[in-house]
């Protein structure tokens, strides 16, 4: 049982440079989100999808970008990563939006 | 806007004492709240999920109360062990924009 898979794990990223962390869902969940955690500040929703083709901005969207192309997959894009990007980033998935959230293990990113 | 508050930030109990972790929230116009528990270095797990018209929901020695009409939740954790220490996280909220606390961070010693 796979569930929420999240990838890569940890990376290390230069100011300026750009990349993709991918997270992938095996339970059909209509809705997929992602959240960043830091700190003092608590889990924060960057973006969420409601369903394929469909997408929209959380609390902090600025600097990401998402797409859905497939039910299973939902990538998060740092376009020009930022130091204050660096967090630890969740994917999470529910089968309805009412329904439980169940989360990935996580993608520890930090940017130089 | 949603805000959630968890207190106390940190708690420390002896194996076997009974508990209850608090979170208030500040507009009850809710859909639902749920209850996760967080490992150091890994994702959140789901423990209870309660719906806006239900008042509690119990799962083993966990059991969670919900009062929309004065923004609280409280859960209850019976017979804590060693194995429950981790930081336990709550979040309401709009289904697609659930707001969450920043958890409180229990130890239980043996």
């Amino acid at each position: 049982n796979a569930g929420v898979t999240q990838t890569p794990k940890f990376q290390v990223l230069k100011t300026g440079q750009s990349m993709t962390l991918q997270c992938a869902q095996d339970m059909n969940h209509e809705y997929m989100s992602w959240y960043r955690q830091d700190p003092g500040m608590g889990l924060r929703l960057i973006h969420y999808s409601v369903g394929a083709g469909i997408t929209d901005q959380g609390e902090v969207p600025n600097g990401y970008n998402v797409s859905r192309s497939t039910t299973e997959d939902f990538p998060l894009r740092l376009l020009s990563a930022a130091p204050s990007q660096t967090s630890v980033y969740f994917c999470a998935s529910s089968w309805t939006l009412t329904g439980e959230l169940f989360f990935g293990e996580g993608s520890r990113l930090t940017v130089l | 806007k949603q805000e959630v508050t968890q207190i106390p930030a940190a708690l420390s109990v002896p194996e076997g004492e009974n508990l209850v972790l608090n979170c208030s929230f500040t507009d009850s116009a809710i859909y639902n709240l749920q209850w996760f528990r967080q490992d150091p270095g890994k994702g959140l797990t789901s423990l209870l999920l309660i719906q806006s018209s239900q008042r509690e929901q119990t799962s083993g020695r966990l059991n969670a109360s919900l009062d929309k009409s004065s923004g609280r939740s409280t859960l209850y954790i019976a017979a804590s062990q060693p194995g429950d220490s981790a930081t336990y996280l709550c979040a309401v909220g709009r289904p697609e924009k659930l707001v969450f606390g920043k958890g409180t961070k229990l130890t239980v010693n043996p």
